[in-house]
């Protein structure tokens, strides 16, 4: 049974840092392009980004507003998917998802739970 | 970037009702579109994929049909279960987005 299980999240003050993690189980986790979807309250689905796997040379893609202050990474080796969140601002906070794409296609066929992240003095 | 509109952003309908959720795309994006229900509190989960593929284990009830920049999710018999968001994406092209979602209430 495929699972994604976060977890990292919490309270942070506005332009400190955070690091997300995810623990992938059930599939062959180097095999497949990851991404991050966050959600503020109340609202809707925001992708953060993407990234491909050893083949296509982990490249990773981000959305704008999380461009240049988000990194994402994986560790194929301890199977685990990473968001490091710096710069943090108040309208980062909300749940972060992590997702698997499948090999067909870059839309995400399985979620984790989500972990909140909350970005407030 | 592409942006896409939903509409509506918020529906209420009887169980048995058939809808239908627009999601139009700024530019053309072939048939790249991927549509997922969520229910509060909960994590969203993939509906169609490839405008019009149903997802394993996702009820006959639900379709998905459009192109370029035009498409349409379709539930066929609205049942107690389908409350929630609905919201689509495109793959087309990166950066990936989604549309504002719609809301649905069961009456």
């Amino acid at each position: 049974e495929v699972q994604l299980v976060e977890s990292g999240g919490g309270l942070v003050q506005p332009g400190g840092s955070l690091r997300l993690s995810c623990a992938p189980s059930g599939f062959t986790f180097s095999a497949h392009y990851m991404g991050w979807v966050r959600q503020a309250p109340g609202k809707g689905l925001e992708w953060v980004g993407h990234i491909k796997n050893r083949a296509a040379s982990y490249t990773t893609e981000y959305g704008a507003s999380v461009n240049g202050r988000f990194t994402i990474s994986r560790d194929d080796s301890k199977n685990s998917l990473y968001l490091q969140m710096d710069s943090l601002k108040i309208e980062d906070t909300g749940v972060y998802y992590c997702a698997r794409s499948p090999h067909y296609g870059d839309f995400f066929d399985y979620w984790g739970q989500g972990t909140l992240v909350t970005v407030s003095s | 970037d592409i942006q896409l509109t939903q509409s509506p952003s918020f529906l209420s309908a009887s169980v048995g009702d058939r809808v239908t959720i627009t999601c139009r795309a700024s530019q053309d994006i072939r048939t790249s579109l991927a549509w997922y229900h969520q229910k509060p509190g909960k994590a969203p989960q993939l509906l169609i994929y490839a405008t019009s593929i149903l997802q394993s284990g996702v009820p006959s009830r639900f379709s998905g049909s459009g192109s370029g920049t035009e498409f349409t999710l379709t539930i066929s018999r609205l049942q107690p279960e389908d409350f929630g968001g609905y919201y689509c994406q495109q793959i087309y092209i990166f950066p990936l987005t989604f549309g504002g979602g719609t809301k649905v209430e069961i009456k």
